[in-house]
């Protein structure tokens, strides 16, 4: 089993519709993240966890809303899907950085808005 | 806003050959991260220098860092048809958030 899930892997939704992009992990980790992948433009972040009680925004969190349910789910919602909200959607999570720096992808939901 | 810049944006070569990419970042960064992207899928994490190293190697892979200039490349030796993917420089302040800062990527096709 991979160590990041996400799930779905791929989704099209309607304009208008709400949505949930899930993540599980196995790492053990406390922080966990949402990035956002458009073509020629890297990867943005979209949410970040510490730990269940503690979720800050990224760069790009507007038209988005986070749960971190328990210390191994993170969940991205889109309350009302746009069009320009297609793209590849990761979650990632991460040791504390002080040691190995173990920062480990999975791997994407491709979501389409028609 | 994108943390770096890669260079150059696509890059084509011969089997055998080498390839070189750089990146530049803008701030001060505890860590600069390589990673390989397949068809636009999962990342996969090549290597990481810390901003206390000057370089890395990992197999086929060299990594350098200069502070001073805020950039860093990413040598592959004797590339392989396989080697063909997207690779993307990532940059870390460190501390309590530990997020990654991408660049844009550079298009890496190595022809048989």
């Amino acid at each position: 089993d991979a160590d990041v899930t996400q799930t779905p892997r791929n989704r099209i939704t309607k304009t208008g519709k709400r949505i949930m992009l899930e993540c599980s992990q196995t790492k053990g980790h406390d922080r966990m993240y949402w990035y956002r992948q458009d073509p020629g433009l890297g990867l943005r972040l979209i949410y970040y966890s510490f730990d269940v009680k503690d979720i800050n925004k990224g760069e790009i969190s507007d038209g988005y809303s986070v749960s971190r349910q328990a210390q191994a789910k993170f969940s991205l919602s889109l309350e009302s899907a746009i069009p320009n909200q297609t793209a590849l959607y990761f979650c990632a999570t991460s040791d504390d950085g002080t040691g190995i720096n173990d920062y480990t992808f999975g791997s994407g939901t491709r979501l389409t808005v028609v | 806003s994108q943390q770096g810049e890669e260079d150059p944006q696509a890059l084509s070569i011969q089997e055998g050959e080498n390839a070189t990419m750089n990146c530049s970042y803008k701030t001060s960064i505890n860590n600069l991260q390589w990673y390989r992207q397949n068809s636009g899928r999962g990342l996969v994490h090549l290597i990481l220098i810390r901003s206390n190293e000057r370089e890395k190697h990992s197999g086929r892979l060299r990594v350098t860092l200069d502070t001073s200039k805020k950039s860093s490349s990413l040598l592959i030796t004797a590339s392989r048809a396989a080697d063909t993917a997207s690779y993307f420089c990532a940059t870390s302040r460190g501390g309590a958030t530990n997020k990654l800062i991408f660049g844009t990527g550079t298009l890496l096709a190595v022809q048989p």
